[in-house]
């Protein structure tokens, strides 16, 4: 069955700094993983995916994040964070193994994103 | 291109009622998931729709049910509510139901049960 972590319930940064949200996952197969975010009162805003190819992915608002098959991650990343940066932040993973049987997408528990000015 | 709409956004009800919620897709996406989020157990999968035919469902009891029209538009719906069932109900559409494509999300309807 496919699972997907993230480990850390809130991260704080300050404004400027790099920051990093964690995520890892547990598949039978290939991982399709996509990062989303939430801002409060809304629905979830797509950022990222990986389906295949370069490790690094490149998505909305300056995130990237970096393919680790080995470590089984797919953290997310950014540069300079911004205070804008602040909300929900969820990885999900679909097991492509699976979806010969209709296989669903697993969300993470979520990761709260603070930034302080 | 509009975004995925959910109507109502806001929904007050009383334990044992029922509701339906609907949801409409991005123009030209035959998929539609329905997920259920709480703060205690986050984001969980509902079901899925595709082609007006359910291809997945998540682990609810039998009061949850969904259907798809041949628009592509979503209703699920919850029958004797219970004060559980209080959550943020998302819709989300993506274009076919292939593993890649990206599920676009609705703002979400927010139901509370008294």
């Amino acid at each position: 069955a496919q699972s997907v972590a993230q480990p850390e319930d809130q991260v704080n940064v300050a404004e400027g700094n790099p920051l990093t949200v964690k995520c890892t996952y547990s598949v039978s197969g290939n991982p399709y993983l996509f990062w989303y975010v939430q801002y409060p009162n809304r629905g979830l805003q797509f950022l990222l995916k990986y389906i295949t190819g370069d490790n690094l992915v490149k998505g909305s608002y300056g995130f990237e994040a970096e393919f680790n098959k080995s470590q089984t991650s797919f953290h997310l990343k950014k540069p300079s964070a911004l205070v804008s940066d602040s909300a929900l932040y969820f990885c999900a993973v679909r097991d492509m193994n699976e979806y010969s049987s209709a296989s669903k997408i697993i969300f993470g528990s979520g990761t709260r994103l603070s930034i302080r000015p | 291109k509009a975004g995925v709409t959910q109507t109502p956004r806001y929904l007050i009800k009383t334990r044992g009622q029922q509701v339906t919620l609907s949801c409409s897709p991005i123009s030209g996406h035959r998929s539609v998931s329905w997920y259920q989020q709480t703060p205690g157990q986050g984001l969980q999968f509902l079901f899925e729709y595709f082609s007006e035919t359910q291809r997945n469902k998540g682990n609810f009891p039998g009061r949850f049910s969904g259907r798809q029209f041949s628009n592509s538009r979503s209703e699920m719906n919850v029958s004797t509510l219970e004060l559980g069932d209080s959550a943020l109900y998302l819709c989300a559409s993506s274009l076919d139901r292939v593993g890649t494509d990206t599920q676009y999300f609705g703002p979400g309807t927010r139901l509370t049960v008294l």
